[in-house]
């Protein structure tokens, strides 16, 4: 079945770009939404944005002044960017894949990777 | 946008039944039928228990119902069982390719 698995930094500085990978196995990631989702410590889910395996795009708009999700269907991964950072970004970041035969649900998730925003 | 609402917590004994609600707006659980719910056990990964307002993943049991009235959802968990304490997660489209997450509640079985 198709796993998920987050890769990148674990600490990053305040002011600095954060770079997070999703590599997509037992599966293609042709045809589906690739989506970033994060939880601060002890607080709820928040969605970051997503990208179709064409390349298509679109951010939270609180956050899309800073963030960048790219695909790279010859390696089955896809990226996220996100720049100028605060403590704020602290947080379990995961990868999902949105199902358009569960209507766009998220029903597979990456085990998620903690970044924390620190000096 | 802002975030769903849902209760910070519910409760139920064993074999009994726990209903939480999730609340938006006619901009987005009221105007679309895109509702899921995730399941989240603390330090793993969510996962889907139901999508589109009522329809279960296979793999999940029949003790988890989903359904909507108006701008609030509602998830069910029938005959409660000490291994559903867990958090619970609602989410739903929000129109122009935006997506929200509710704030989670913590379902505890006494």
């Amino acid at each position: 079945q198709v796993q998920l698995q987050e890769s990148g930094p674990g600490l990053v500085k305040p002011s600095e770009t954060l770079s997070l990978t999703c590599t997509v196995s037992g599966g293609s990631i042709n045809n589906y939404y690739w989506s970033w989702i994060r939880q601060p410590p002890g607080k709820g889910l928040e969605w970051i944005g997503f990208i179709y395996y064409s390349g298509t795009t679109n951010y939270n708009p609180s956050l899309k002044s800073r963030v960048t999700i790219s695909v790279d269907t010859s390696k089955n991964q896809f990226s996220l960017e996100l720049t100028s950072v605060t403590a704020a970004d602290t947080a379990v970041y995961y990868c999902a894949r949105q199902n358009s035969i569960a209507a766009y649900a998220y029903d597979c998730w990456g085990q998620g990777t903690l970044v924390t925003v620190s000096s | 946008q802002s975030a769903l609402t849902q209760p910070p917590s519910a409760s139920g004994s064993p074999g009994q039944s726990v209903t939480m609600s999730c609340t938006g707006t006619s901009s987005d659980v009221g105007n679309y039928n895109y509702v899921s719910w995730y399941q989240q056990y603390p330090g793993k990964a969510p996962k889907l228990m139901i999508y589109e307002v009522s329809k279960r993943p296979s793999g999940v049991p029949d003790r988890f119902s989903g359904s909507k009235s108006g701008n609030t959802a509602s998830l069910t968990v029938s005959g409660l069982q000490a291994e559903d304490e867990a958090d619970y997660y609602c989410s739903s489209y929000a129109g122009s390719s935006n997506w929200l997450f509710g704030g989670g509640t913590k379902v505890t079985v006494l």
